[in-house]
């Protein structure tokens, strides 16, 4: 399974436009990416997820550059509501098991 | 409406005693996880499951055991062996094949006293 490195914590203002980014090196042809977003003594809840190009939702957009090595969540105008801890995670849909490794996170703490 | 439903979501243990999380899930999906999160780190994988009556170990399964007889459940057990026991348990489920994602219960919050 392909290892993601992503910043451990940041901070914004309501608002603002976020962007965390992953880089993923070692990601795998068949490999999907994958954000999930977790509060506090909750489970992980999918935010987006993309293969290549710009994918976006109602929530957020993420964007992937051509060599697929890296990977950019954005948040539009983001409010208090939004601190919480994202995810990103690399696999393969068709990999025995699925199995998703979930490193740190971004703890991203966002102010009035 | 369909999800995952995990419970006790808070439970204590005393030293010594195993306890029994369960989970369950009406989404019909194929594979189902354990994960263990201890204060401010990552997820980490126990056991997961991909068909009934098969489940496979993950990173950290000792101390830990599992079934899964039914589709819809797999439960997972905290045996006396894993001395450090304390810490937020989620259970997860997801299509085997295509395009996926994790659908994560609540989650059960394990202490021993």
């Amino acid at each position: 399974l392909a290892k993601t490195t992503q910043p451990i914590s940041m901070d914004s203002y309501e608002g603002q436009e976020v962007n965390i980014t992953c880089s993923h090196n070692n990601i795998a042809t068949n490999d999907y990416i994958t954000w999930y977003q977790q509060f506090p003594s909750q489970g992980p809840r999918f935010i987006i997820q993309g293969y290549k190009t710009k994918v976006t939702n109602e929530v957020a957009s993420l964007f992937i550059p051509a060599d697929r090595k890296s990977s950019t969540l954005s948040l539009p105008r983001v409010s208090l509501s939004d601190t919480a801890v994202y995810y990103c995670l690399v696999g393969d849909s068709n990999n025995a098991g699925n199995m998703l490794t979930f490193g740190g996170g971004t703890r991203l703490m966002v102010k009035p | 409406d369909g999800g995952i439903t995990q419970s006790p979501k808070y439970l204590f243990r005393k030293e010594g005693q195993n306890v029994t999380l369960s989970c369950e899930q009406n989404l019909n999906h194929d594979a189902m996880y354990w994960y263990r999160q201890d204060p401010g780190q990552g997820l980490r994988l126990i056991y997961y499951s991909q068909i009934v009556n098969d489940f496979q170990k993950g990173d950290i399964a000792e101390g830990y055991s599992v079934s899964r007889e039914k589709k819809e459940s797999f439960p997972l057990t905290v045996t006396s062996a894993q001395k450090n026991p304390t810490a937020f348990y989620l259970c997860a489920s997801s299509i085997v094949s295509g395009t996926y994602g994790y659908t994560f219960g609540s989650g059960t919050r394990l202490t021993v006293v």
